[in-house]
């Protein structure tokens, strides 16, 4: 399975836009890039998907590389409830199923 | 409308207790899945459903059973339990069965002494 890389960790100020960048250099024609993130104590929330094009929602945008072998999660103005761990991942499809595969993810601290 | 609930919350057991932790969903979502997540850690896919009455293994399977006893519930089963599968428990659905947003319980904490 395709696996991700993403920062430990980083900071921004409250208010300023953040952009959490992923490497995928081994994703295959099919896998989506999935982001979710995970408040401290709480289970994960979905954040965003896509395959080819940038994708915008109300939480956030994603711009995908055109080689798609990287990407970028854009938190256009952070805010103190923006401080969780952000996964980047790769779905994938094996065995007749679709799994996610969490990685350790990055650390996004919000300064006010 | 609760989304996914888990119970329960905590856990404490001996090694080779059993235990049953219950999820059940309100969204009427075909797929569901069960994760662990170890501390300093990325959740890890245990079983999942794609949909009533089917279960797979994920990538952490062993010691573990499930069941989904129907669309809304689905029950994950440590038979004997073990020091190693001290961990948080995380309960997931998801409306289609390829999964692309999936929507996570409040998770359990399971500590095996």
């Amino acid at each position: 399975d395709a696996k991700t890389t993403q920062p430990n960790s980083m900071e921004s100020n409250e208010e300023e836009p953040v952009h959490l960048p992923c490497n995928h250099s081994t994703i295959s024609g099919t896998d989506y890039i999935h982001w979710y993130r995970q408040l401290p104590s709480q289970g994960p929330e979905y954040v965003i998907h896509g395959l080819t094009s940038n994708v915008n929602n109300r939480m956030a945008s994603l711009a995908i590389a055109e080689d798609r072998k990287s990407s970028t999660l854009i938190l256009h103005r952070a805010t103190l409830r923006d401080a969780a761990v952000y996964y980047c991942i790769l779905g994938y499809s094996g065995a007749g199923s679709y799994q996610l595969t969490f990685g350790k993810g990055t650390k996004l601290s919000v300064i006010p | 409308n609760a989304g996914v609930t888990q119970t329960p919350k905590f856990q404490v057991l001996k090694t080779g207790q059993s235990m049953t932790l219950q999820c059940a969903q309100d969204m009427n979502h075909n797929s569901m899945y069960w994760y662990r997540q170890d501390p300093g850690m990325g959740l890890r896919l245990i079983y999942y459903s794609a949909s009533e009455g089917t279960t797979d293994k994920g990538e952490v399977p062993n010691g573990y059973n499930v069941s989904r006893l129907n669309k809304r519930e689905f029950s994950l089963r440590l038979e004997s339990a073990a020091p190693s599968q001290t961990s948080v428990y995380f309960c997931a659905s998801s409306e289609a069965e390829w999964g692309y947003e999936q929507y996570f319980g409040p998770g359990t904490r399971l500590t095996v002494t």
